[in-house]
């Protein structure tokens, strides 16, 4: 079975420029979560869904952070305009309904 | 609220000797605590999980964490490292009930000496 898939893996962008990453969830798990992880640090929860409904956006900076999970499945977390603190790791999970969270590789983001 | 804390950002021990990862909780309601394990450019793995039901809680690879609430830890260990177990490892908790967000602490890095 195969596990969440994240892409792009690596991405380095200029401040300013618009940037998107994409996770696609193990297969029936209706729970997806996107979590940020700086530089030494442990995850930061940015946004969970249940299903296509996000149901805690509480800590995602809404001015220039957004997000979608159209039918309930793949998942896109858009950043734009990045700017050079967006520098981070970004972890996408899912799960099936509070069940383990199953983490998948992650997109490494550099902004220049 | 939930938190963690771990303590000590970074553990050195030799190959065959006991790994011992400190964690510390705070918690309003009764937690699910969690340890997960990243390797270098990979995702989290979970290695074992805390779930109200047994205080000793046996996970992957050897390890197996204590969850004593009178002291709110919930400490990693493994009786004897491998060069493998080496990376990075964080402990989480979630409310036993309603939201299941992970709250992570910062991490601890295992280096395994040969």
């Amino acid at each position: 079975e195969a596990g969440v898939v994240q892409s792009p893996r690596y991405k380095i962008i200029e401040k300013k420029q618009p940037v998107a990453f994409w996770c696609n969830p193990i297969s029936g798990h209706n729970t997806l979560y996107w979590y940020l992880q700086n530089l030494g640090q442990g995850p930061e929860l940015l946004i969970r869904y249940e299903n296509e409904e996000a149901v805690d956006d509480s800590q995602l900076p809404k001015d220039r952070f957004s997000a979608e999970r159209l039918k309930g499945v793949d998942s896109t977390l858009k950043i734009q305009p990045a700017e050079l603190g967006d520098s981070a790791v970004y972890l996408c999970a899912s799960s099936l309904d509070a069940g383990e969270a199953f983490f998948g590789q992650g997109t490494r983001l550099t902004v220049v | 609220a939930q938190s963690v804390t771990q303590l000590g950002s970074h553990v050195s021990v030799s190959e065959g000797a006991l790994v011992l990862l400190r964690c510390n909780y705070s918690s309003s309601v009764p937690p699910y605590l969690f340890w997960y394990v990243q390797y270098p450019n990979q995702g989290l793995q979970l290695l074992l999980k805390y779930t109200s039901a047994a205080t000793l809680v046996k996970g992957i690879n050897g390890f197996e964490a204590e969850f004593k609430k009178s002291e709110t830890s919930f400490h990693l260990t493994k009786p004897s490292a491998h060069m493998s177990d080496a990376a990075e490892y964080f402990c989480a908790v979630s409310a036993l009930t309603g939201a299941n967000n992970l709250f992570f602490g910062t991490g601890t890095r295992l280096t395994v000496i040969p």
